[in-house]
């Protein structure tokens, strides 16, 4: 069955970097866009990235925009988050999700908490 | 990304029905299919309800239906069990593969 599996969050210094990763099974990841969603302790999801199928495109939430970087390695079925820069209200959740055939994401991460502190 | 609007709770008894709201405009939601639902139980990860507006995935009970009318898109829950008590988020998502999330909608079952 699809699985998608995070890892890589912890606790960092405002300004500070943190690469997150995800790596997937049970579906042929070079066939589908990923998505990056967030979500802030108590508050609602927030879209972060996007990466084509192919990586040749990128789309990025404007809050996150110039200090993170979406990529993916097509050959080892891992989606990364490079996040530069990091403030405290980058504080959230980070899910990574696959992008279905439907203009929908169809399948969910169970999550990395990344804490931005001094 | 989109800016969608959805009320921040509802309520319903067991067996009764609950719809959810959710409001765009004319160059999203009432211009395209793009919308799904998601639930999200406490501490737990997202999950797909319905997308295109109307569809369910094979796993989704019948009890979890969608619409749409004009710039608002429906999430309606019908038989309300109070395993259904969750967080409801609605989104659309955009050509280039972009999404757009309402604020999401807490479901009490009381």
């Amino acid at each position: 069955q699809v699985q998608l599996v995070e890892s890589g969050g912890g606790g960092v210094q405002p300004g500070r970097s943190l690469r997150l990763s995800c790596g997937v099974s049970g579906f042929t990841f070079s066939g589908y866009a990923m998505q990056w969603v967030r979500q802030a302790p108590g508050k609602g999801l927030d879209w972060v990235a996007v990466i084509s199928h192919d990586g040749a495109h990128k789309y990025y939430a404007d809050s996150v925009k110039g200090r993170f970087t979406v990529s993916r390695d097509n050959s080892k079925g891992t989606l990364f988050l490079q996040m530069n820069s990091l403030r405290p209200e980058d504080t959230a959740v980070y899910y990574c999700a696959r992008s279905g055939y439907h203009y929908a994401i169809d399948f969910w991460g169970q999550g990395t908490l990344v804490t931005v502190s001094s | 990304q989109s800016a969608l609007t959805q009320p921040p709770s509802v309520s319903g008894s067991p067996g009764q029905s609950v719809t959810i709201s959710c409001t765009g405009t004319s160059s999203d939601i009432g211009s395209f299919n793009r919308v799904s639902w998601y639930q999200q139980p406490p501490g737990t990860a997202p999950k797909l309800l319905i997308y295109e507006v109307t569809n369910r995935p094979s796993e989704v009970p019948d009890r979890f239906s969608g619409s749409k009318s004009g710039n608002t898109a429906s999430l309606t829950i019908s038989g309300l069990q109070a395993e259904d008590e969750a967080d409801y988020y609605c989104s659309f998502y955009t050509s280039s593969s972009t999404v757009g999330f309402g604020g999401g909608t807490k479901l009490t079952v009381l």
